[in-house]
């Protein structure tokens, strides 16, 4: 198994552009997040989802969109790319959801920067 | 909003000694969860507690879900040059809203 695996690494952006951070998971989970890290700082939830075609706001979800259309992939969107979206994003996949056996899985991370 | 708050925000050992970190939230949590994450690298989940009071051993790590299930620490025995990284517990709170805290840095001098 690969794991939680995102592309790009890492991606320079200008104000305004657009993008799509890529997250895949081959452990069947059903439940993805997306988490952006600044420097210095804990994880901020963004967007989490509970299962194909479900998803719900995290703690900073201003400035992203996402979609689940298959239980692997949730891609994060980016519309407007702001110099305030600089960071490092994580995405993450569990099994379940507030059990005893829920365990998050990271992915390696996109080191997004905005010019 | 939440916030799950660490201290020390960063630590400088000598390798052998024993270390210890905790984590205090505003809200009552459901679970608590210890992660480690090393430069560039996601967080990788050391320790999981899910019942008020229960003290969980990992090697040389162990963690406690504080009583009042507002708190939890992490002790770190023994350090060896491997445990450098930061620290970040976790969990979802009674909203099941899931919440990083703000790290502890470990810097352990050979």
């Amino acid at each position: 198994n690969a794991g939680v695996t995102q592309t790009p690494k890492f991606r320079i952006l200008k104000i305004g552009q657009s993008m799509t951070l890529q997250c895949t998971q081959d452990m069947n989970h059903n439940y993805m997040y997306w988490y952006r890290q600044d420097p210095g700082m804990g994880l901020k939830l963004i967007y989490y989802s509970v299962g194909a075609g479900i998803t719900d706001k995290g703690e900073v979800p201003n400035g992203y969109n996402v979609s689940r259309s298959t239980t692997e992939d949730f891609p994060l969107r980016l519309e407007l790319a702001a110099p305030s979206q600089t960071s490092v994003y994580f995405c993450a996949s569990s099994r379940t959801w507030g059990s005893s056996t829920d365990t998050q899985y990271f992915g390696p991370g996109t080191r997004l920067t905005v010019l | 909003g939440q916030q799950l708050n660490q201290s020390p925000q960063s630590m400088f050992i000598q390798e052998g000694e024993d270390v210890s970190m905790n984590c205090t939230s505003s809200s009552i949590f459901n679970t608590w969860l210890w992660y480690k994450q090393d430069p560039g690298e996601g967080p990788v989940l050391l320790i999981a507690l899910y019942k008020a009071g229960e003290l969980t051993s990992n090697g040389r790590l162990t963690a406690q879900f504080g009583i009042t299930r507002k708190d939890s620490f992490l002790n770190i025995s023994a350090s060896i040059p491997s445990d450098v990284g930061i620290y970040f517990c976790a969990g979802p709170n009674t909203g099941n809203q899931f919440y990083f805290g703000t790290g502890t840095s470990l810097t352990v001098i050979p």
